[in-house]
């Protein structure tokens, strides 16, 4: 079965600090992987997309790793600020091309920023 | 553009009542899909469209309903609520399918069935 588990479950750092975000996956074959950003209340939005081919992305602040062959991506977040505080959820897509039913998402990390 | 847009925002309901969760699309995308997001969990897929007037079931279909008569619209109908269906439900859509685009969210709607 697929599955996608992120780790920590909850994370509470110090503004203007840096941190780094787990995944691992076991999803196979595999196409992407997204990350996205939910703040409370709100829908998720999308951080990086990266393709099996790629092995990091940059948006921002936020630098997402992706190692394919040991199934393990991170998220890290540079120089932390308060609007960072927001559940992190990993996303990975088993195949591309075909399927409208097939992503698998993580459970999410909780991420506060405090001053 | 709007993006994608969901209402109600919050909703409280007896159990055995019915309602329909609207959803609405201006980016023209084909695909659109329906999540329930539970407490600590990831969200999960209630059912999904490829285009108007194609529907079908993902992981978690029971006790729901959809329809998608328009590109843009794409309702969710809950018949005889249950206090199981407490959740807060995401809307989305991607131009074509999910696996390879990128899908964008609403801002979700926070259901009580009490």
């Amino acid at each position: 079965k697929n599955q996608v588990e992120q780790s920590p479950q909850s994370l509470i750092i110090l503004e203007g600090k840096n941190c780094t975000l787990q995944c691992n996956y076991t999803v196979s074959p595999f196409s992407n992987l997204r990350w996205y950003k939910q703040d409370t209340g709100r829908g998720p939005v999308s951080l990086t997309i990266m393709t099996f081919s790629e092995n990091t992305k940059s948006n921002g602040r936020y630098t997402a790793t992706l190692d394919a062959d040991t199934k393990q991506s991170s998220l890290h977040i540079t120089a932390s600020q308060l609007s960072d505080s927001a559940s992190y959820i990993c996303v990975v897509s088993p195949y591309s091309g075909g399927g409208a039913d097939g992503l698998t998402f993580g459970k999410g990390t909780h991420l506060i920023i405090q001053p | 553009n709007a993006g994608v847009t969901q209402t109600p925002k919050f909703r409280i309901l007896k159990i055995g009542q019915s309602m329909t969760l609207q959803c609405a699309q201006d980016m023209n995308h084909n695909y659109m899909y329906w999540y329930r997001q539970d407490p600590g969990m990831g969200l999960k897929l209630i059912y999904y469209s490829v285009g108007a007037g194609i529907t079908d079931k993902g992981e978690v279909p029971n006790g729901y309903n959809v329809s998608r008569s328009t590109t843009e619209d794409f309702p969710l109908r809950l018949e005889l609520a249950a206090p199981s269906q407490t959740s807060v439900y995401f809307c989305a859509s991607s131009y074509e399918q999910a696996t390879s685009y990128e899908q964008y969210f609403g801002p979700g709607t926070r259901l009580t069935v009490t």
